[in-house]
């Protein structure tokens, strides 16, 4: 069955340290994956995606993932924190069979000390 | 142009209440999907529907259903609401082809169930 781990369940980095939250899926075919960020309250904003191709990808607020198929990972990174990142970080994994459907993992929640 | 537009924004109903929950999508997006956020969790797929079809459902009793209209908003009806239904309420809207995949949400609906 398809999953995502997302192991870390609270972080906390001081403000202009770089970031790492880790993922990890389960999925037979080729992932589209995502990152999703929610600041309290909030919806969900789309960060970055994975579907093909180059497997270090972009993202908006200065975010990348890197696409690692021998380790089931899709890890977020930021090189310098700011206090505004913090929030919950979801990572999700495509489901297309028919009907598309995203599936969580059960996030991580970012702190920033000043 | 507006994003992804939920209503109400929080609701208060007492167990074996019903609720509807409304959604409209971006602009030009034929797909909508409803995914239940409990406290603390990721978020759970409930329905997608495109073209006013439905399309796929997620693992919820037939309390729930949905429809969407001609004009793609979509509605979400909860009946004999349980305390376990208190969650918050995402929609998410879709285009086609490719971009099919890219799912963004709405803020969402926050229900409490007393």
């Amino acid at each position: 069955a398809q999953s995502v781990t997302q192991p870390d369940i609270h972080i906390t980095v001081s403000e202009g340290a770089s970031l790492e939250l880790r993922c990890n899926y389960s999925y037979g075919a080729t992932p589209y994956l995502f990152w999703y960020v929610q600041s309290p309250g909030q919806g969900l904003q789309l960060l970055l995606k994975y579907f093909s191709g180059d497997t270090l990808v972009q993202g908006i607020k200065g975010f990348e993932a890197e696409f690692k198929r021998s380790q089931s990972s899709f890890n977020l990174r930021k090189p310098s924190v700011h206090w505004s990142d913090a929030a919950e970080y979801f990572c999700a994994v495509l489901f297309s069979g028919g009907y598309n459907k995203l599936i969580f993992g059960a996030g991580t929640r970012l702190a920033v000390h000043p | 142009d507006a994003g992804v537009t939920q209503s109400p924004t929080h609701l208060i109903k007492t167990r074996g209440q019903h609720v509807t929950l409304r959604c409209s999508p971006i602009s030009g997006h034929k797909s909508v999907s409803w995914y239940q956020q409990v406290l603390g969790q990721g978020p759970q797929f409930i329905f997608q529907y495109y073209e006013k079809e439905e399309r796929g459902r997620g693992n919820f009793p037939d309390r729930f259903s949905a429809r969407q209209f001609p004009n793609y908003s979509s509605e979400l009806n909860v009946n004999a609401l349980l305390l376990g239904d208190s969650a918050l309420y995402l929609c998410a809207s879709s285009l086609e082809g490719l971009a099919r995949y890219e799912q963004y949400f709405g803020p969402g609906t926050r229900l409490t169930v007393t």
